[in-house]
Parts: C-alpha cells; structure tokens; sequence
C-alpha cells in the first residue's frame, strides 16, 4: 500500500509556457500533499503543502503565482508551472500523507524549460 | 533552525560488507523515516521509528531511533549491488508534519 503516482514523468516545454504535473494516492486518501523540488546531488526542498480543499502554504522564497497548486480531493494534488522558464528546469516530487506522520513520494516528473 | 547531520556524503564498500550509516541533530525529535533514492526516482520509505530506544527491522535493513531522541541509525547487511542510492533521514515537525531531511548520503556498491 501507499503508492503515489505522479504524470508526466518527463515534460518539455517552451520558456513562457504553464505546464502541469498531477500527483495522485493510489490506494489511500492523503490528508496532506507535498511538493517538493530537487536540484542535482541535492536534498528535497519544499515548496509548498496543501490539503484537500484548502489553499496551499508556500515556503518562503516560493512564487505562489508561479507554483499554483491545487488539492481537489483527497487523492489528486496539481502543481502548475506557469510562464516556465528555463530556471524553473528541475526534477518535481510530490508526496502524500495519510496519517499526517510518514511521507510517501511519487516518482518525480523531469521538468526541462527549452 | 533544526537540523539533521548525515555524514560522509558518501561511501563505498564491497558487496557482502554489512555498512552503518548513522544521523544525528541538537534537536529533539519524535519520529524518525528513513528513505532511499535512486537515480531519477522519488525517495521510497525503507523504515519508520516512532518510540526511544526502538529498534526496527524490514529485510537486510535494521533501524534505531536513539534513546535520547537526537539520532538514529540504520544498518544495511550483507550488501548488495541495488542498495546503491542514496540513504536520506528525515524527521517530521510542525503542524503539518513538514520533514527535515538530512543532506543523505551516497552509498556505492562495488561487486
């Protein structure tokens, strides 16, 4: 149990483009998503957490304009990138909580902003 | 801020070898996740600690979350090719359980 899926898992887009990656909790429902951002030989770096139903709350430093994410059920958080630019070129993890202790990540999705 | 301490940054040993990767913090903290990445992968959860001085096994792995609350290890026995990755603690805090990952640490298999 406790699988997570993200889509796609490799995106290229054009620099001004919005792009959006879906995470969803297969088997369980998630009370919290996560999203995170991961730079080469780095540790995760979190973006932002949301619930179902609720605004997101970003980390400090994190575009909400930028980042739009979005918690429309219990198993389905998206994360939008908008106006992409080849800075915003990462590796993009999701991760779903059920009990609100242990984290639970998806394979990550391959962003390139050409 | 809180912190976890995982060092080296990475290592090396021959296949069979048992390794012991150790994390620590200034912090006290009531759980303790341990995860792995691979290559282009997400972090995959390897084992979980939630009481002092617990010790918790899945498989080849073994895992103790210290007794003062500040550290914890996790054994890997009789090592294989496919325990490369890289080896991540990670504590959850907050309201929200944010996790405080460690820097992890980078585990090379040689056959």
């Amino acid at each position: 149990g406790a699988v997570v899926s993200q889509h796609p898992s490799r995106v290229i887009c054009k620099s001004g483009t919005s792009v959006k990656i879906e995470c969803r909790s297969l088997d369980f429902q998630a009370t919290t998503m996560f999203w995170y951002r991961q730079f080469p030989k780095k540790s995760l770096m979190l973006m932002a957490t949301s619930n179902e139903g609720s605004k997101a709350t970003y980390e400090q430093g994190v575009e909400k304009d930028k980042f739009l994410i979005n918690h429309a059920s219990l198993t389905l958080s998206t994360l939008t990138v908008t106006s992409a630019h080849p800075e915003d070129s990462s590796f993009y993890i999701c991760s779903a909580s059920r009990t609100g202790v242990e984290q639970y990540f998806g394979p990550g999705t391959r962003l390139t902003v050409t | 801020g809180q912190q976890l301490n995982q060092s080296p940054q990475s290592m090396f040993i021959q296949e069979g070898e048992d390794v012991s990767m150790n994390c620590t913090s200034s912090s006290i903290f009531n759980t303790w996740l341990w995860y792995k990445q691979d290559p282009g992968e997400g972090p995959v959860l390897l084992i979980a600690l939630y009481k002092a001085g617990e010790l918790t096994s899945n498989g080849r792995l073994t895992a103790q979350f210290g007794i003062t609350r500040k550290d914890s290890f996790l054994n890997i026995s009789a090592s294989i090719p496919s325990d490369v990755g890289i080896y991540f603690c990670a504590c959850p805090t907050g309201a929200n359980s944010k996790l405080t990952f460690g820097k992890g640490i980078t585990l090379s298999v040689r056959p």
